[in-house]
């Protein structure tokens, strides 16, 4: 599976956009870009995925570049609730196909 | 209604005495993973079921065993812990006729190591 970058942490304010990005240049054609967060002391949670086009659910929005390079995870108005640890996964999508966490980014939603 | 659950929340254990970690599902679901997180890191994969097919990571110490009797359970062996064991240990379920292929996971054993 692609190696995936993100920044090490974000600060964001509360009721604002938060944008969070992830870098993976050497995806192939067949991975997926999944997000997970993590809030402390809890196990992560899933958030979103998708392969080319943007995605949006009740909880955020994915946006996916053309060349499938980056994408950009945004949570449309943060709570301090979404303060987290949010993980960029990039896999094929088969049953049994592992997830790999990399480091993540330490997201803080401040008052 | 809990879906992943893994018991004991906490466990403290000695230096060199075996210790298990359980987790149950009540979703059914083929695949069970078994993931290591020391303080603030990631997790790390250590090994996964598929239905009774087991899969270990490559650099996963042979410390680290695993138990499946059925669809519902998984249990972690830690056979000589030693401090370096120490961490989160989360347990993670996934179907195969999600059509989002996500995991589904436990809120974790904190594990001490004495």
């Amino acid at each position: 599976d692609a190696k995936t970058t993100q920044p090490t942490s974000m600060d964001c304010a509360e009721g604002r956009a938060a944008n969070l990005p992830c870098n993976h240049s050497t995806i192939s054609g067949n991975e997926y870009v999944y997000w997970y967060r993590q809030i402390h002391s809890q196990g992560p949670q899933y958030i979103i995925h998708g392969l080319k086009n943007n995605e949006t659910n009740e909880m955020a929005s994915l946006i996916i570049t053309e060349d499938r390079k980056s994408s950009t995870l945004i949570l449309p108005h943060a709570t301090l609730r979404d303060t987290a640890v949010y993980y960029c996964i990039v896999r094929v999508a088969t049953t049994g196909n592992q997830f790999y966490f990399g480091t993540g980014t330490s997201l803080t939603v401040i008052p | 209604d809990a879906m992943v659950i893994q018991n004991p929340r906490y466990q403290v254990t000695q230096f060199g005495k075996p210790v298990t970690l359980s987790c149950s599902q009540t979703l059914n679901h083929n695949v069970m993973y078994w993931y290591q997180q020391k303080s603030s890191q990631a997790p790390k994969l250590l090994f996964h079921y598929y239905d009774k097919d087991f899969n270990n990571e490559a650099d996963t110490p042979d410390n680290f065993q695993s138990r499946r009797p059925n669809t519902s359970f998984c249990f972690l062996d830690i056979r000589s812990p030693g401090l370096g064991d120490a961490a989160m240990y989360l347990c993670a379920t996934q179907s195969p006729y999600d059509a989002n292929e996500k995991l589904f996971f436990g809120s974790g054993t904190q594990l001490s190591v004495l």
